[in-house]
């Protein structure tokens, strides 16, 4: 069956860096956009960013934009966010997602998130 | 950018009971770009509605939605326990790519 399996979460200092991972099966990844969606403590979804199948186009909420890097290895079934400059309002659960096959317009397959923590 | 605006914040209502959620937009949307999901505690959302009225795999045939232009809607016609949760509608759209409304919570009364 589809499976996301997010890892790289945990605690950071303002300003340091940290990457997630993100592990797929039970589908063939590189036909399929992927996108990486937060979820602040007690808050609503926000979407942050999305990487094409090919991985030739990406797109970055303005939040993140110049300061995360998504990017995935199809030979390896992994999607990847590279999170810099981090911010205490960048505290939340990150999850991967699946866009759907047809359109890319929603997002039909999550992982389970990975909490990253930004603080002193 | 398209601002999602879910309504009401919290819906108490007891098992068996309906449910209508409303979800409108700050612009017009397609229904080929609206979705919806429920999030259970401490779970990753699930896609319930896709293209504004299309069930998703899996999803039993008490959830439907409707709607068109700035104004959709998700109803749950006879709640069961599992219900009780978060749902966020969605749109897709361009800058930001994707949005979600703020959410409704559906709690037991």
């Amino acid at each position: 069956q589809v499976q996301l399996v997010e890892s790289g979460g945990g605690l950071v200092k303002p300003g340091g860096s940290l990457r997630l991972s993100c592990a797929v099966s039970g589908f063939t990844f590189s036909d399929y956009y992927m996108s990486w969606i937060r979820q602040a403590p007690g808050k609503g979804l926000e979407w942050i960013s999305c990487i094409t199948s090919s991985g030739d186009t990406i797109y970055y909420a303005d939040s993140v934009k110049g300061r995360f890097i998504i990017s995935r290895d199809n030979t390896r079934n992994s999607l990847y966010l590279q999170m810099n400059s981090l911010r205490a309002d960048d505290t939340a659960v990150y999850y991967c997602a699946r866009a759907d096959y047809y359109g890319s317009v929603n997002f039909d397959s999550w992982g389970q998130g990975t909490l990253v923590t930004v603080s002193s | 950018e398209i601002v999602l605006t879910q309504s009401p914040g919290t819906l108490s209502l007891s098992p068996g009971e309906r449910a209508t959620l409303s979800c409108r937009a700050s612009q017009s949307v397609s229904s080929s770009y609206l979705a919806w999901y429920r999030q259970k505690p401490g779970q990753a959302p699930r896609l319930l509605i896709y293209r504004a009225s299309s069930r998703a795999t899996g999803i039993p045939d008490r959830f439907s939605g409707s709607g068109s232009g700035t104004d959709f809607t998700l109803t749950i016609s006879r709640l069961e326990p599992e219900d009780f949760a978060v749902y966020y509608c969605q749109q897709y759209g361009s800058s930001p790519m994707y949005t979600f409304g703020q959410g409704t919570k559906l709690e037991i009364k």
